[in-house]
């Protein structure tokens, strides 16, 4: 069973267009998050939820909205795409605390043309 | 703020050879310290991890010492197979955040031929 999974693996849209990017984790934890990554394989926070509740948004637009309906999902809503948001986008969990593993899915390959 | 710097990479070796990823940090507070490894289409991994000053994480035959002197957490191998190919990152955990805030360095691509 795949402990975080994210649909779907691969995305191409054209700009100006709203998507959504799935991830489920069946590990029982209370945190996820949102990464992303660039084409230079930087890797940078978007949003942290624990317990359903947004705990971490680090300065990403408001065009990105995150909605968790419970504590094993966590989507992602993008509005009006551009062309900077193409990205490897990826879903993670953890227990909360600062030792535990956080555990990755897949990611997204968002293409923006 | 807090932040990881890396070893730029790529980095290419032969297979058995010895291998060193140097990864520095700046952060407040005493945060954990992590080795992510990604394997070609794939997500991140953890591949060792280290809690407090001196203490050394070690998996697969990978290693690193937490550092706090010289706020480093440098990755060695002493012998790399073609299967370690993959990109490797360092990164800390926010001592306010906990695992909420995780803070990656850019990743360093590593490539083992045989």
């Amino acid at each position: 069973d795949t402990a975080v999974s994210q649909t779907p693996k691969y995305l191409v849209t054209q700009m100006g267009n709203d998507k959504s990017i799935k991830c489920e984790q069946n590990l029982g934890h209370d945190t996820m998050y949102w990464y992303k990554q660039d084409s230079k394989k930087f890797l940078k926070i978007m949003f942290s939820y624990n317990n359903k509740e947004l705990i971490i948004n680090e300065t990403v637009p408001n065009r990105f909205s995150p909605k968790s309906p419970d504590k094993a999902h966590l989507n992602l809503h993008i509005n009006s795409l551009e062309l900077g948001d193409s990205a490897v986008y990826f879903c993670a969990s953890s227990q909360a605390g600062m030792n535990t593993e956080a555990f990755f899915g897949q990611g997204t390959r968002l293409t923006v043309v | 703020g807090n932040s990881v710097t890396q070893m730029e990479g790529p980095v290419t070796l032969s297979e058995e050879a010895f291998l060193t990823i140097n990864c520095t940090y700046t952060a407040t507070g005493y945060p954990s310290l992590f080795w992510y490894v990604q394997y070609p289409g794939e997500g991140l991994q953890l591949l060792l991890k280290a809690t407090k000053a001196d203490d050394k994480g070690s998996n697969k035959g990978f290693e690193a010492t937490y550092r706090k002197e010289t706020t480093s957490f440098h990755l060695e191998k002493g012998s790399v197979q073609v299967s370690d190919s993959a990109v490797y990152f360092c990164a800390l955990s926010d001592p306010n955040f906990g695992n909420e805030k995780l803070t990656f360095g850019t990743g360093t691509r590593l490539t083992i031929i045989p």
